[in-house]
């Protein structure tokens, strides 16, 4: 079965550090998104691509980066963690051109803790 | 500004009562919705959508009706179950991206 997987499930990290998140996708999808979780904002998105070698920056993207150097991945790079970066992070894809849905598919979620 | 907004941040439902989610928006160029279901430390599941050439739309215990004309949508699940217990966002389609609302947190007492 496709499916999308985020590698940490957790990490523990200290201010001033790199850090990135895996996201793998099995879907095909060309769309993949990183968001983040806190408490009162619901989904708020960092960064897109909408296919191999395009990025785009969300409403947070701030502090964050990423790369398409293929179809299945795209990890989320934190250049200089900052305490404000704590929270939970989740991947997802979706392809409406060939899947004729709008949906998202999400990860199982990465929570970070910058200390 | 947020342009879709759930207002109510936590809803407490008797288990077998109708369990009712709002969700507002404020772009009239919105012409998708969907709800999504989170589950605690997983990630969020698709639940059902609606077009805007629709009002209703429904899928087994779940029902999403949309009144344009107030740009409002909401969540009916009849009826409620303990594994309904989740946060519930609604999202609007614009662009291949998601406008999401900030959830609603549903909790089905016994």
């Amino acid at each position: 079965d496709a499916e999308i997987t985020q590698s940490p499930r957790h990490k523990i990290t200290e201010t001033g550090r790199q850090v990135t998140l895996a996201c793998h996708q099995t879907w095909n999808h060309n769309n993949m998104f990183w968001y983040r979780q806190d408490l009162g904002h619901g989904l708020r998105l960092i960064h897109y691509s909408y296919g191999v070698q395009d990025t785009n920056k969300g409403e947070v993207s701030d502090g964050y980066s990423v790369s398409r150097s293929n179809t299945e991945d795209l990890p989320l790079t934190l250049e200089s963690a900052a305490s404000s970066q704590t929270s939970v992070y989740f991947c997802a894809s979706s392809d409406p051109g060939t899947s004729g849905s709008y949906e998202q598919y999400f990860g199982p979620g990465t929570r970070l803790t910058v200390t | 500004d947020q342009q879709v907004k759930q207002n109510s941040p936590s809803l407490s439902v008797q288990e077998g009562r109708i369990s009712i989610l709002n969700c507002d928006y404020t772009n009239s160029m919105f012409d998708y919705f969907l709800w999504y279901k989170k589950y605690p430390a997983e990630g969020p599941t698709f639940l059902i959508s609606i077009s805007s050439i629709k009002d209703k739309n429904e899928d087994g215990r779940f029902t999403v009706f949309l009144n344009k004309s107030a740009k409002h949508l909401s969540l009916h699940i009849v009826p409620s179950q303990p594994g309904d217990s989740a946060v519930y966002f609604c999202a609007a389609y614009s662009n291949y991206q998601l406008i999401w609302g900030a959830g609603t947190k549903l909790i089905i007492k016994p």
